[in-house]
Order: structure tokens, then C-alpha cells, then sequence
């Protein structure tokens, strides 16, 4: 079993729709998790941290369930240029600030 | 006003042969990272740097050797290049992987190409 599994799509939807990707993890002792964007051909460039309580920002809000193991990301109202990919990312338990990426979850916005 | 740099964009070289891959942060961060993206997509960590020290090294063949001259700088040579190596190999860096919720600056990567 992978430690980070992503549906890796893509999901194509309509410019204002909303679309929500979901991450599992393995480890439960995990104890920071991150929203990565990767435009194609690009670096990766973090979205958003995601924190307990939940965390919005702007169009996008982050959820994490740690009885489930899983994470959340929601983008409503979507535009043109949200399309990306988007990683699922978990820092590891053993404390060398090592971070396990998703495949992550491919997003083409369509006009 | 690259906060991370990579060079070269793109490396195209034929199997066997040794090359290198450099980054340097202007950031005065600590931590300084390698991870290489295979043709699925997956970014996996191979090597990590804080202030010159080791403190990431994954199971990657031992012909990828990561060397840190100051904490502002993280090479990678990697030796007698083989197909399998082909990927984009990203730089990245951290204030201090100690540090929760640590962001992660990427540089643009290197695409490289083993003929």
C-alpha cells in the first residue's frame, strides 16, 4: 500500500463548478499534512497547509479526518487557471522533515 | 531573485557518463533537499542537507553522491548513468526541517535524459 494514495484522474469539470479530491494516508502517527500545486512542466509550490480544524482559504478549503486517514481538498467556483495538478502531501513521523508525496490529482477546468 | 536556482534545465547525456546537477538558495535557509519526479509523477525524497549535515539519505543507488559545500548550496553527481535515471530531479529548500509546517521552496528542475 502506497503511504500517500491520490485518485490521479483527471477531473474535468466546467468553469464555476465545484470539485473536491480526497488523499488517504498510511501512517497515522503523520502529523502535518499540505495541499502541493504543480502546474505541468513546473515545480511544485504549496497551497495550502491543512490543519485539524479545517482550513479555508479564498476558494479553496482543506479538510483532515485523522480517524479516517484521509484529507480533503475543496476548490469552488473553479477557473481556468486552477487547472494543475494538485499533491496530496504528509510529513513523515521519523523527524527528518521528510515529506511524502501523492501521485497527485490531475484538474482540467474547462471554459 | 531566484530563491532557488538548478542548472542545467535540461541535461541530455549518453548512458555511462558522470554528471552533475547544481542548486544554490538565496533564502538563508538551513535545509536544502533533492527529490526526483519519475515519468508517473511521483516526487520522492532522496537526499537532505541542514547546515552541510546529512540528514536524509534514502535508498537510491550509491552512484548518486549529494555534496554540500555551505548550506547555501546542494549538488548531485550521480556516476555511470544508466536509462532508469531519466526523470526531473528538483532542488528544494526549508528554513529548518526541525520546524512543523515547514514550507518547501522548489527550483525549477532538471530534466534529465539518458540516451
Amino acid at each position: 500500500r502506497k503511504e500517500v494514495e491520490q485518485d490521479p484522474g483527471p477531473f474535468n469539470v466546467p468553469e464555476g463548478a465545484t470539485v473536491a479530491f480526497n488523499c488517504t494516508y498510511s501512517n497515522s502517527a503523520s502529523q502535518s499534512f499540505f495541499w502541493y500545486r504543480q502546474d505541468c512542466r513546473k515545480e511544485p509550490k504549496l497551497l495550502m497547509s491543512v490543519y485539524s480544524s479545517g482550513n479555508e482559504d479564498g476558494r479553496f478549503t482543506a479538510q483532515l479526518n485523522r480517524a479516517s486517514q484521509y484529507i480533503s481538498l475543496l476548490i469552488r467556483d473553479s477557473k481556468l487557471s486552477d487547472s494543475a495538478t494538485y499533491l496530496c502531501v504528509v510529513l513523515s513521523s521519523s523527524n527528518t522533515g521528510k515529506l511524502i508525496f501523492g501521485q497527485g490529482t490531475t484538474l482540467q477546468v474547462k471554459p | 531573485d531566484t530563491a532557488v536556482s538548478q542548472t542545467p534545465k535540461y541535461l541530455v547525456t549518453q548512458m555511462g557518463n558522470d554528471k552533475s546537477i547544481k542548486c544554490e538558495q538565496n533564502l538563508g535557509h538551513d535545509t536544502m533537499y533533492w527529490y526526483k519526479q519519475d515519468s508517473k509523477k511521483f516526487l520522492k525524497i532522496m537526499f537532505s542537507y541542514n547546515n552541510k549535515e546529512l540528514i536524509i539519505n534514502e535508498t537510491v543507488p550509491n552512484r548518486f553522491s549529494p555534496k554540500s559545500p555551505d548550506k547555501a548550496h546542494l549538488n548531485l553527481h550521480i556516476n555511470s548513468l544508466e536509462l532508469g535515471d531519466s526523470a526531473v530531479y528538483f532542488c528544494a529548500s526549508s528554513q529548518d526541517y526541525r520546524v512543523a509546517n515547514e514550507k518547501l521552496f522548489f527550483g525549477s528542475g532538471t530534466q534529465l535524459s539518458v540516451l
